[in-house]
């Protein structure tokens, strides 16, 4: 079973800084990797998928990278609305299965 | 413009059953796998369900199988989960997920979101 384990759980930082979020998978995932935002309140919102793809609508700061086992989602000059609970996500080939890793909260210093 | 709303959460006794609801709307719904997905208060997300866009084929988290049931009605552009056998530990809030791109089988990631449903179970 695949573990998608995400650090820090915490990251805190000013407006203006730059972010880098980890994620890395108990097995290699090839490039299968997406992740997603999540406000207090809100659905979670797909930023990034197959590593490195930005979804539709994504601001250009937001950038996936990684490969295999390791994967970072990097926010280059955060801005107010990018403070928010961070998940990556991979499914298992087959059967499908899909698993969350538990979340980094990036939080304003 | 994309949605989807899900509905049908509630307070409910453990053992006790709910049918959620998620209608959507702006796409051809058909053409998309969906899946459900539930976050617990202060957690974070655990995938559920999710089915083909015609319906032949599901997949359930182990915990879940055979209490859960996830179906559709693509005439009426709707996805169904009937949970029974509550327990406590199933108390979330459950999102519907549209799956990013068309496919035969079901995406690998998850491109639109509802606004979630609370489904408490407590005696």
């Amino acid at each position: 079973e695949i573990v998608l384990t995400q650090s820090p759980v915490t990251l805190s930082l000013s407006p203006g800084e730059r972010a880098t979020l980890s994620c890395r998978a108990s097995q290699s995932i090839s490039t299968y990797l997406a992740w997603y935002q999540q406000k207090p309140g809100q659905a979670p919102r797909l930023l990034i998928y197959d590593a490195s793809t930005r979804a539709t609508g994504v601001p250009a700061r937001f950038t996936g990278s990684g490969s295999v086992r390791d994967f970072t989602l990097t926010i280059t000059s955060l801005e107010p609305e990018d403070f928010a609970v961070y998940y990556c996500q991979h499914r298992k080939n087959w059967p499908p299965r899909f698993v969350f890793g538990q979340g980094t909260k990036l939080e304003i210093k | 413009e994309f949605l989807l709303v899900e509905s049908g959460g509630d307070l409910v006794r453990p053992g006790g059953s709910l049918r959620l609801s998620c209608t959507t709307s702006g796409f051809m719904f058909k053409k998309y796998a969906m899946s459900w997905v539930r976050q617990a208060p202060g957690k974070g997300l655990e995938w559920v369900s999710a089915m083909s866009g015609t319906g032949d084929t599901t997949y359930y988290e182990d915990s879940v199988k055979g209490r859960f049931t996830v179906s559709r009605d693509n005439s009426r552009d709707t996805l169904f989960l009937h949970v029974s056998s509550l327990r406590a530990d199933d108390t979330a809030i459950y999102y519907c997920a549209r799956h990013l791109g068309t496919t035969t089988t079901v995406g690998w990631y998850f491109d639109l979101w509802g606004r979630g449903t609370l489904v408490t179970v407590s005696s």
